[in-house]
């Protein structure tokens, strides 16, 4: 069963360091979306990519955060430089309809 | 503004009682209504989709359904094993963009005692 990947699972970070993270969607799916969810909280959305481009980048902190969507297959999301507020579960997802979720990444920032 | 509400925000069953779920939303242009389940630690696993009023959907002890305002998630009969996260998304069309836009509300955890 196809699923989208991503990696790494856990993250630790001191803040003011930069951080990446690499989604790989499930074969086929134009549409590429980047969550962030906090403990106990709803996932929010930070940037979704239509194939190659942005879409969506609203919510996106631009000062810090960075996402790209090279070929329009895998993408990765990097913040620089970290802050203790950041701390949170980063979640791919990709779809044509539904969305389909990686298992996310943990950072915690420190 | 578009909005998806849960409530409640936690709900402890014991072992076979059941009960529902709700998920209230105010959007625009709504595409779908989904719902997903969210074990500790781990990514969001698709259950349902739901487009029109009056439409039900079943897997295992849940069942979905939805009207023009609300949807709801009714378990029967729950099991430990239902102990997760259950979270409702709007699907959207987007104003100024293509694909879809999904809005989440903040879940309700659902804890099953034996």
């Amino acid at each position: 069963e196809a699923e989208v990947a991503q990696s790494p699972r856990y993250k630790i970070t001191e803040k003011s360091q930069a951080v990446a993270f690499w989604c790989d969607p499930i074969s086929g799916h134009a549409t590429l979306y980047w969550y962030r969810q906090i403990l106990g909280q709803g996932p929010e959305l930070l940037v979704q990519f239509q194939d190659e481009s942005v879409v969506d980048d609203s919510q996106l902190p631009k000062d810090r955060f960075s996402a790209e969507r090279l070929k329009g297959v895998d993408s990765t999301l990097k913040i620089q430089p970290a802050e203790l507020g950041d701390s949170a579960m980063y979640l791919c997802a990709s779809g044509t309809v539904e969305a389909f979720f990686g298992q996310g990444t943990r950072l915690t920032v420190v | 503004e578009d909005q998806v509400t849960q409530s409640p925000e936690a709900l402890r069953l014991q072992e076979g009682e059941s009960s529902s779920l709700n998920c209230s939303y105010t959007v625009s242009g709504l595409r779908g209504l989904f719902w997903y389940r969210q074990d500790p630690g781990k990514g969001p696993e698709f259950l349902f989709t739901l487009y029109s009023a009056g439409e039900e959907k079943e897997k295992e002890r849940l069942k979905a359904t939805l009207t023009k305002k609300e949807s709801f998630l009714h378990i029967t009969a729950p099991k430990p094993e239902d102990s997760a996260t259950y979270l409702c998304a709007a699907n959207q069309i987007p104003i100024k963009a293509a694909g879809n836009k999904l809005t989440f509300g903040g879940g309700t955890r659902v804890l099953v005692k034996p």
